[in-house]
C-alpha cells in the first residue's frame, strides 16, 4: 500500500519562475495538507484542501495557491519566486471523519531551491 | 502560536528508555495530543496520538497527566534509528484544525 507520494523530489527554479509540486495522497485518504520546512525548522502549515476545497490556510502569501482533483490528488503552485521561498515543501494526506482523529501520514517532500 | 511547549534537545544512550515531555497548558477538552518525528532528509512520521487515557503503541507509549497539561513520549529502549526532531501538537478535533507543528525536541541517542 503506497504512502503518501511527491513529485519531483528536487527541483532548481530562478528568481520571478513559477513552480508546480504534485502529491498523491494515501490511499483511502481524502484530506490533504501542504507544509512548508525551511532549514532547521518545523513545518509550517500552508494550507489544507478536502472535497477539492480549500479549506483552512495558514500565514502564507497568495502567491502560494494549491488544487485538489476528484481523485484527491493535489497540487501546490507558488508564482513570482523569492529566494526565501527555498525549502522542504510537505505534502499530508489524512481521512476526515467526524470528530475521531486518525492522525496524517507525510510525503517525503519536495527540496524547492531557488537562485 | 504554538500551543505546546517542548525542550529544544535531549539526549539518550542506546538502549535505555527516553521520556520526551510536552506541556501544553491551555489544552482544551477536544484537543487530541499527536507526536510525530521526523528522521533527517524525511517527511515527519505519526508515532501516536491519544485524548485522555495512557496509549501504547509498537513504538512508543504516551501518558497523559491526570490534568491533561502534559503529556510524555517514552521510547521504552532507545536506539540509534530513534534519533530524531520529536513534535508534540494538540490538535482540536471538532474545530478540524490543521497540524501546527513547533521547533520540536532533538533526540540525540549515544552507543
Amino acid at each position: 500500500d503506497a504512502g503518501v507520494t511527491q513529485s519531483p523530489t528536487h527541483l532548481i527554479k530562478t528568481r520571478g519562475q513559477q513552480v508546480t509540486l504534485r502529491c498523491s495522497p494515501k490511499s483511502g485518504h481524502d484530506t490533504v495538507s501542504w507544509y512548508q520546512q525551511a532549514l532547521g525548522q518545523g513545518p509550517q502549515f500552508i494550507f489544507q484542501y478536502y472535497e477539492e476545497e480549500e479549506r483552512q490556510r495558514g500565514n502564507f502569501p497568495d502567491r502560494f495557491s494549491g488544487h485538489q482533483f476528484p481523485n484527491y490528488s493535489s497540487e501546490l503552485n507558488v508564482n513570482a519566486l523569492l529566494l526565501g521561498d527555498s525549502a522542504l515543501y510537505l505534502c499530508a494526506s489524512s481521512f476526515k471523519s467526524g470528530q475521531q482523529d486518525y492522525g496524517y501520514t507525510f510525503g517525503s517532500g519536495t527540496r524547492l531551491t531557488v537562485v | 502560536d504554538a500551543k505546546t511547549t517542548q525542550p529544544n534537545s535531549m539526549e539518550s544512550n542506546e538502549e535505555e528508555p527516553v521520556h520526551l515531555p510536552c506541556n501544553h497548558s491551555t489544552i482544551s477538552g477536544t484537543d487530541y495530543i499527536h507526536w510525530y518525528r521526523q528522521l533527517p532528509s524525511q517527511g515527519p512520521e505519526y508515532v501516536i496520538h491519544g485524548l485522555t487515557s495512557n496509549v501504547n503503541n509498537r513504538m512508543a507509549s504516551l501518558a497523559i497527566a491526570e490534568d491533561r497539561k502534559s503529556s510524555t513520549l517514552i521510547l521504552h529502549r532507545a536506539t540509534l534509528r530513534d534519533a530524531a526532531v520529536y513534535y508534540c501538537i494538540l490538535r482540536d478535533v471538532v474545530s478540524n484544525d490543521d497540524m501546527r507543528f513547533g521547533a520540536g525536541t532533538r533526540l540525540t541517542v549515544k552507543p
